[in-house]
């Protein structure tokens, strides 16, 4: 069993599309994220969600919407995608706000925007 | 400014040595420390975390931590080559945020 799954795995588009990623995690936890990896696998947090609550929404352009229906499932969509938004973005998930035994990633989405 | 430094690498070790990772991070008042373990083109994968100054061991892998010199590391003995990734360290407290600041990670290459 999957414990935190991404779709999709791999995504090429070109620049000004709209394109969505899913996030499912079936460990119960109540609270999910999403981060974004550069080429220089620096990890970024982009936003947190606690039982369908956004908690962290750091600074991200506008065309990067977060929505949670349930405490299982965060989605990611992205609008008028850029060149600079090509990069790996993970999902992850914690027992808790504060995620004090870490966190547990999916595999990851590859964006690249052409 | 919140802040966790590690050394790129790449580090190199032989087969069978120890591997000593290092982390330093920015905020004396950070309460808890997280290492994962990153293979290329996979996620991270949660390898220990800590929360008190001293030792923890898990098989061959141990944390140490040293609050009032703000670094954690990471020991692994006997290195095996698939132990070759990159090795990330989070720290959760930073500038009071509950939200771990990842490392950009340290690049391990165990060769036989």
């Amino acid at each position: 069993d999957t414990a935190v799954s991404q779709t999709p795995k791999y995504l090429v588009t070109q620049m000004g599309n709209d394109k969505s990623i899913k996030c499912e995690q079936n460990l119960g936890h109540d609270t999910m994220y999403w981060y974004k990896q550069d080429s220089k696998k620096f990890l970024k947090i982009m936003f947190s969600y606690n039982n369908k609550e956004l908690i962290i929404n750091e600074t991200v352009p506008n065309r990067f919407s977060p929505k949670s229906p349930d405490k299982a499932h965060l989605n990611l969509h992205i609008n008028s995608l850029e060149l600079g938004d090509s990069a790996v973005y993970f999902c992850a998930s914690s027992a808790g706000r504060i995620a004090n035994y870490g966190y547990t990633f999916g595999s990851g989405t590859r964006l690249t925007v052409v | 400014q919140k802040e966790v430094e590690q050394n790129s690498g790449p580090l190199s070790v032989p087969e069978g040595a120890i591997a000593s990772l290092n982390c330093t991070y920015s905020d004396r008042g950070s309460q808890s420390f997280f290492w994962y373990r990153q293979y290329s083109g996979k996620s991270p994968e949660l390898i220990m975390f800590i929360y008190s100054n001293g030792d923890k061991e898990d098989g061959r892998f141990t944390a140490q931590l040293n609050k009032a010199s703000q670094y954690v590391s990471l020991l692994i003995r006997d290195s095996q080559p698939s132990d070759s990734a990159t090795y990330l360290c989070a720290v959760n407290g930073l500038g009071g945020s509950y939200i771990p600041t990842f490392g950009r990670g340290t690049s391990l290459i165990v060769h036989p």
